[in-house]
C-alpha cells in the first residue's frame, strides 16, 4: 500500500472557475477526511466521510465546496466560483476505524493557487 | 468553540538544549495526537495519547497528556538539527461533534 494519494499536486486556476480534487485513501480505512491548510496556521477541519456517508461538514465549507464519497473509496472536494481566498493546501486523510482511535494518515496535499 | 493553543509558536535553539512545547485545549478530551510537518510536505504522525496520563517516548521526543489540566506537552531531550519542523498538537472531540482541531503548530529551529 502505497499511503494516501492525492491528485492534482498543484491546480492553478482563475478566480470564478470551479476545481476538483481527488483523494485516494489507504485501502479499506473507513474514515476520510479533508483539511484547509493556509500558510503558517494549522490544518483545518471540513468534512469527513465514514465509508459513503459524510457525517460532519464544518462551516468553513460554504455552499461553494461540495465533497462525495460516492463508494466508500476515493472521494472528491469541488470548489465551485474559486475565490482568491480559496488559495490553500488542501489536505486528505484516512483512518482505519470509526472513532478515529489512532493517527490519521495524511496525503501529500493539492495545493490550490486563485489568480 | 473549541480552541487548541501552542506555544510557543517559534522557537529558536541550539542544538543539545531540552525544550517543551504546549498545547492547552478548551473542551475536554482525551484523544490528543502531536504531528510533525517539513516545510511543504504533508504530515507526520509522531505521538497518539488516549488517555489522562498517557506518555509516549520516540527518540528524543517525549509527548504526555494531562486531561484535567487539559494540557500536553511535547518535550525535546538534546535537540539535533534534523528535529527542524513545525510541530502540530491536533485535539479529538470525538466525545461531542466528532472533529480533529489543530493547533496553530511550533515551528521549530535548531541551530547547530
Amino acid at each position: 500500500d502505497t499511503g494516501v494519494s492525492q491528485n492534482p499536486r498543484h491546480k492553478i486556476t482563475k478566480r470564478g472557475q470551479n476545481v476538483t480534487f481527488r483523494c485516494d485513501p489507504i485501502s479499506e480505512h473507513n474514515r476520510l477526511y479533508w483539511y484547509r491548510q493556509t500558510l503558517g496556521q494549522g490544518p483545518e477541519f471540513l468534512t469527513y466521510f465514514q465509508n459513503e456517508a459524510q457525517l460532519e461538514k464544518s462551516r468553513l465549507l460554504s455552499d461553494r465546496f461540495s465533497a462525495e464519497r460516492p463508494k466508500g473509496s476515493f472521494s472528491t472536494l469541488e470548489i465551485q466560483r474559486t475565490e482568491q481566498g480559496d488559495s490553500a493546501m488542501y489536505l486528505c486523510a484516512s483512518s482505519p476505524l470509526p472513532g478515529a482511535v489512532g493517527e490519521q494518515y495524511f496525503g501529500p496535499g493539492t495545493r490550490l493557487t486563485v489568480t | 468553540e473549541l480552541k487548541v493553543e501552542q506555544n510557543p509558536l517559534f522557537l529558536s535553539m541550539q542544538e543539545g538544549k531540552n525544550y517543551t512545547i504546549y498545547c492547552n485545549y478548551s473542551t475536554t478530551s482525551d484523544r490528543l495526537y502531536w504531528y510533525r510537518q517539513d516545510p511543504g510536505k504533508s504530515l507526520e504522525s509522531l505521538f497518539v495519547l488516549l488517555s489522562n496520563g498517557a506518555v509516549k517516548q520516540e527518540g528524543r521526543l517525549m509527548a504526555s497528556l494531562d486531561t484535567k489540566a487539559r494540557l500536553s506537552t511535547l518535550h525535546i531531550t538534546a535537540a539535533v538539527h534534523d528535529l527542524s519542523a513545525t510541530y502540530f498538537c491536533a485535539v479529538d472531540t470525538w466525545n461531542r461533534d466528532d472533529k480533529i482541531i489543530f493547533g496553530k503548530g511550533t515551528r521549530l529551529h535548531i541551530l547547530p
